[in-house]
């Protein structure tokens, strides 16, 4: 069963400054991974898909793969403090999405 | 524009009562269905999924049911609440098993 694996637990970063969250699995035959944010026990808004090693960028946000190093990223440029949320990285693998425990993001003004 | 709501937003209900949760999707013909649950703290967990009208697959068991009676519609139920049914149930659609899902407000439960 894929083991998804978020780091760091939580992250404080000064608007402007860059903020990069990573994320472990277990299982490196799965292609479809995600990030998603989470305002306080809300829904989930999903910020990038990428189906393949190398880099999807959508706006500010950009995700790295690295599958042989079961490694995907997410890189936040220029962060605003409305983008403090829990970001979930989501690993889908036989039909079922597997997500990590989330990182806490806090952007001070 | 698909919209996808969930009702009732939050419930409070006692140990042992009976429990349906509901999920709509407007704006999207035959679309796959999810249900999520969340403990307070905890993981996401993929409940169920459907790909069409009638036809529900488990993925959790956590003395929960799920039906979909119509193309447009998803429910998850239960006849006897636990309390560790207690924590956020959250309904997400999407196209096909490539697209990210879309995600509802969401429900919270607290089982009492």
């Amino acid at each position: 069963q894929q083991k998804v694996q978020q780091s760091p637990e939580s992250l404080t970063v000064s608007e402007g400054a860059m903020a990069s969250l990573n994320c472990t699995f277990s299982d490196g035959t799965s292609n479809n991974f995600r990030w998603y944010r989470q305002h306080s026990a809300k829904g989930l808004e999903v910020l990038v898909s990428i189906f393949s090693d190398g880099e999807k960028e959508e706006g500010r946000f950009t995700a790295h793969l690295n599958r042989a190093n079961l490694h995907v990223s997410l890189h936040i440029r220029e962060p605003q403090p409305s983008d403090s949320a829990v970001y979930l990285c989501a690993v889908n693998s036989n039909n079922r999405i597997f997500f990590g425990d989330g990182t806490q993001l806090v952007v001070k003004p | 524009a698909q919209t996808i709501h969930q009702w009732p937003v939050a419930e409070i209900k006692a140990v042992g009562s009976p429990l349906s949760l509901g999920c709509t999707i407007k704006g999207k013909s035959s679309p796959n269905l999810y249900w999520y649950w969340q403990a307070t703290g905890g993981t996401l967990q993929q409940l169920f999924y459907s790909i069409t009208v009638g036809q529900v697959e488990s993925v959790v068991q956590l003395n929960l049911s799920a039906s979909r009676p119509k193309d447009d519609q998803f429910i998850l139920s239960t006849e006897k609440l636990l309390l560790s049914h207690s924590g956020f149930y959250l309904c997400a659609w999407s196209r096909n098993n490539n697209q990210a899902p879309l995600f509802g407000e969401g429900t919270r439960l607290s089982v009492l």
